[in-house]
């Protein structure tokens, strides 16, 4: 593989559900972040690891988690998924924190 | 009111017209980023700022620090440059968190 990539491509999610979206980079870049993407709101930071072991809560972190065990992957969970949680997600890294970021093909989400 | 505000939302062109892209902020900043989503929904990063001016082909970012506003150009636009253009603001707080402008959609017909 080369560069970022997230799975599921979309998914269907009964209101209720736990729901983890799973991003893996082969870049070696130590900041990850997960962002929402909504219409008339642009892009929001959920979750963002600075390097594996930390991560930190962004704008709109209620609701989800994540955990950074190793360097490539940065997994997204719903502990029990609302239609609120509608949403485009993009997982997205860079090098270190504050340099330019490089984006995942993004995962469609609805809530039902 | 949003950080971060981009003029205009829409912006139709006819192809080789020259585009200009505005970013406005509220808060100090760090870094200013220019971002393009294609209509299949995938995101580039085109520019990082933090002062004067960048260039990469027919794109051309520019930023004003004390005015707080950025602009991105486009020279001899192109169809395949009709995208959703994105800037947005790396507060001097943080290394890890950008506020995003919702986006300018360009299109450009033939």
């Amino acid at each position: 593989i080369a560069g970022i990539t997230q799975a599921p491509t979309s998914q269907i999610l009964a209101a209720g559900r736990r729901m983890t979206l799973r991003c893996t980079q082969d870049m070696r870049h130590n900041a990850m972040y997960w962002y929402r993407q909504d219409l008339g709101l642009g892009l929001r930071l959920i979750h963002y690891s600075n390097t594996a072991g930390t991560t930190g809560k962004g704008e709109v972190p209620d609701g989800y988690s994540v955990s950074r065990a190793n360097t490539d992957d940065f997994p997204l969970t719903l502990a029990s998924a609302v239609p609120s949680q509608t949403s485009v997600y993009f997982c997205a890294t860079s090098k270190e924190g504050g340099e330019t970021q490089y984006f995942g093909p993004g995962t469609r989400l609805l809530v039902l | 009111k949003n950080e971060v505000e981009q003029s205009p939302q829409n912006l139709t062109a006819q192809e080789g017209e020259f585009i200009t892209i505005n970013c406005s902020y509220s808060v100090g900043i760090s870094a200013l980023h220019w971002l393009q989503q294609h209509p299949g929904g995938g995101i580039v990063s085109l520019f990082m700022l933090s002062s004067g001016k960048k260039k990469h082909g027919r794109l051309i970012a520019t930023i004003n620090i004390q005015e707080k506003h950025s602009s991105l150009h486009i020279t001899a636009s192109h169809p395949r440059d009709s995208a959703v253009y994105i800037c947005a603001v790396r507060s001097g707080g943080s290394n890890y968190k950008l506020t995003f402008g919702k986006g300018t959609l360009l299109t450009v017909n033939p």
